[in-house]
């Protein structure tokens, strides 16, 4: 089906570890984000990309890289999970025009213990 | 610096209207966006100003004045089902959100 994708729906990781979290679009979006959502927050923007090899740091990049070899794929990779990084993470993505507003995923629900 | 302000909760009685307040100060300005959240779920699209006035959408409407830094979401015939939280975003060279409103519907 087109869309956007996220996986794991759900993860539970021990701190320390390394993991990784997918995003996949299949509308060949320019743009593509990674939100993360707390309470008492909002969604604040960790990475965006305008293009495939073009990434930026958003409000809360520490602790998180990104890669963008392909149009369709935005991968999140949290190097060393800390418990602080407990949180409901979004992707989406946007036309170049951006008058529709994003579409976003369903989400990554990561717990770090 | 980037502010987007909303209020955190409201309440309104169902078949009634309600007005969701944003106000926003950012650097640049490329559009403003309003998304519906139910809980557990993704953000959905509503609603797009990047000129002044009001955009009416079925029950929806929303209303963006560029010179006061200012958006409202106007709900009307408010349903149960209209129980969520309201994001408001802003475009800047990004898209940054304030932190919702969750709005409650009482029978």
């Amino acid at each position: 089906d087109a869309g956007i994708t996220q996986s794991p729906r759900y993860k539970i990781t021990e701190t320390g570890r390394q993991v990784t979290l997918m995003c996949h679009q299949t509308w060949s979006h320019s743009y593509m984000f990674w939100y993360r959502q707390d309470l008492g927050h909002g969604l604040r923007l960790i990475y965006y990309s305008a293009a495939a090899d073009i990434t930026d740091k958003g409000e809360v990049p520490d602790g998180y890289v990104v890669s963008r070899s392909k149009t369709e794929n935005f991968p999140l990779t949290l190097e060393s999970a800390t418990r602080s990084q407990t949180s409901v993470y979004f992707c989406a993505s946007l036309t170049q025009q951006g008058i529709h507003g994003y579409t976003f995923g369903s989400g990554t629900r990561l717990t770090v213990v | 610096g980037q502010n987007i302000d909303q209020p955190t909760e409201m309440t309104a009685t169902e078949g009634a209207i309600v007005q969701i307040n944003c106000t926003y100060q950012t650097s640049g300005f490329n559009g403003l966006f309003w998304y519906q959240q139910h809980a557990g779920e993704a953000p959905t699209f509503l609603s797009y100003n990047v000129l002044d006035g009001l955009e009416e959408k079925g029950r929806f409407s929303s209303f963006l004045s560029r010179s006061k830094g200012y958006s409202y979401l106007l709900l009307k015939e408010l349903q149960m089902k209209d129980s969520a939280s309201y994001l408001c975003a802003v475009r800047d060279d990004k898209i940054i959100f304030g932190k919702g409103t969750r709005l409650h519907i009482l029978p």
